[in-house]
């Protein structure tokens, strides 16, 4: 069955660190893959994704991800964090109206 | 544009009753799709509609069913809610029904049972 799984809970990073969200699949084919973001009280906004093609995809708000199909990843880095980025975030997997979403990752930005 | 309006925003039911969800799609979207996220978990796939069918179901009892009216407008009903039920509940809409096909996410309607 497909699943994702993103292996940190909480994390916890300075203004101004770069960030790395880790997210791991598991499908038989070349999945399609998303990262959402999730603010208090929002619902969720969605940063970027991969169908094909170049495996580093850039999204909104300076974030970008590299689909790697040797480690089944797809991780999302931001070079330099700002404190309005603290949020919830979660990988998908899914190509049709059913999408398989991560438990998710939250982040913290220290000032 | 407007985007995904979901109503009400917030809802308080007790044990046993029964729940009608309502969610509005982006203009020109047909494709809604409901999900369920329970506090500290990812959403959980419900229910897909497209052009009024049914295009997919996920792992869901019977309580909880779903239809989609010729404005491409939804509804989400649980019957019998249990504690269990207490979730926000998620409607997205996209253009087509599947390929390569952004889900828009309305705010949800935070569900408490008592």
């Amino acid at each position: 069955a497909q699943s994702v799984t993103q292996p940190d809970i909480h994390i916890t990073v300075s203004e101004g660190a770069s960030l790395e969200l880790r997210c791991n699949y598991s499908y038989g084919a070349t999945p399609y893959l998303f990262w959402y973001v999730q603010s208090p009280g929002q619902g969720l906004q969605l940063l970027l994704k991969y169908f094909s093609g170049d495996t580093l995809v850039q999204g909104i708000k300076g974030f970008e991800a590299e689909f790697k199909r040797s480690q089944s990843s797809f991780n999302l880095r931001k070079p330099s964090v700002h404190w309005s980025d603290a949020a919830e975030y979660f990988c998908a997997s899914g190509s049709q109206g059913n999408l398989i979403f991560g438990k998710g990752t939250k982040l913290s930005v220290k000032p | 544009d407007a985007g995904v309006t979901q109503s009400p925003t917030h809802l308080i039911k007790t044990r046993g009753q029964q729940v009608t969800l309502r969610c509005s799609p982006i203009s020109g979207h047909k494709s809604v799709s409901w999900y369920q996220q329970v506090l500290g978990q990812g959403p959980q796939f419900i229910f897909q509609y497209y052009e009024k069918e049914e295009r997919g179901r996920g792992n869901f009892p019977d309580r909880f069913s779903a239809r989609q009216f010729p404005n491409y407008s939804s509804e989400l009903n649980v019957n019998a809610l249990l504690l269990g039920d207490s979730a926000l509940y998620l409607c997205a809409s996209s253009l087509q029904d599947r390929g390569h096909n952004e889900q828009f996410f309305g705010p949800g309607t935070r569900l408490t049972v008592l």
